[in-house]
């Protein structure tokens, strides 16, 4: 079975464009999280999506935004770029947002660089 | 305030040496646990979790972690490390009852030969 799958890899952008990640999640998994990682930090929690419906949000600011579509894969967008958006932002999906995590799977991730 | 803290920033060990990779938490009660592993370009794979029970905890890779309590610790270990255990190691909470991971700032992991 397929992991959880991101597009692109990298991208370059320059200050105040927009940029649209992707993720696939696991097959049968309906829950989709975007974490941000800086370079030398851990990942900060942005959104949780279950069943198109977003369930949380993380301290990001409303350039941040997300969807997620009925198959169960999910858009991170983001608005007006910065400088301080480069990043990695990494896609996880579980089967349910539930206690625990404990099936929680990351994709390999989107590398950002803003200019 | 939450928090999780990682106080190694980077660590050097020799191939066939322990390794001991420290993470505290400040949470008002205690949280699920985690560690993972990150590679250069890769995501994160779990290594292993401590929900209840067990304090001693035994994961994938030959890695495993002690919850202690008295001390709001979660220590990592491995008896002997191989060149391939050169990676980023976080530790990461979920309070309970909720979904949110909140990870450390990680460690750096180098191994000489």
């Amino acid at each position: 079975d397929a992991g959880v799958t991101q597009s692109p890899t990298h991208l370059i952008k320059t200050r105040g464009q927009h940029v649209t990640l992707r993720c696939s999640p696991i097959s049968g998994h309906k829950s989709v999280s975007w974490y941000q990682q800086v370079l030398g930090q851990g990942p900060q929690f942005i959104f949780q999506y279950y069943e198109k419906e977003e369930r949380g949000r993380g301290n990001f600011p409303d350039r941040f935004s997300a969807r997620q579509f009925p198959n169960y894969s999910s858009e991170l967008n983001v608005n007006a770029l910065l400088l301080g958006d480069s990043a990695l932002y990494l896609c996880a999906s579980s089967p349910t947002p539930g206690q625990g995590t404990e099936k929680l799977f990351f994709g390999s991730g989107t590398q950002l660089s803003v200019l | 305030a939450q928090s999780v803290t990682q106080p190694d920033i980077h660590i050097t060990v020799s191939e066939g040496a322990s390794l001991e990779l420290r993470c505290n938490y400040s949470y008002g009660a205690t949280p699920y646990l985690f560690w993972y592993v990150q590679s250069p370009g890769q995501g994160l794979q779990l290594l292993l979790k401590y929900f209840s029970g067990d304090t001693l905890v035994q994961g994938i890779k030959g890695f495993e972690a002690e919850f202690k309590r008295s001390q709001s610790s979660f220590n990592l270990r491995k008896p002997s490390v191989h060149w391939s255990d050169a990676a980023e190691y976080f530790c990461a909470v979920v309070e309970r009852g909720d979904y949110k991971l909140s990870f450390g700032a990680g460690t750096t992991v180098t191994v000489r030969a």
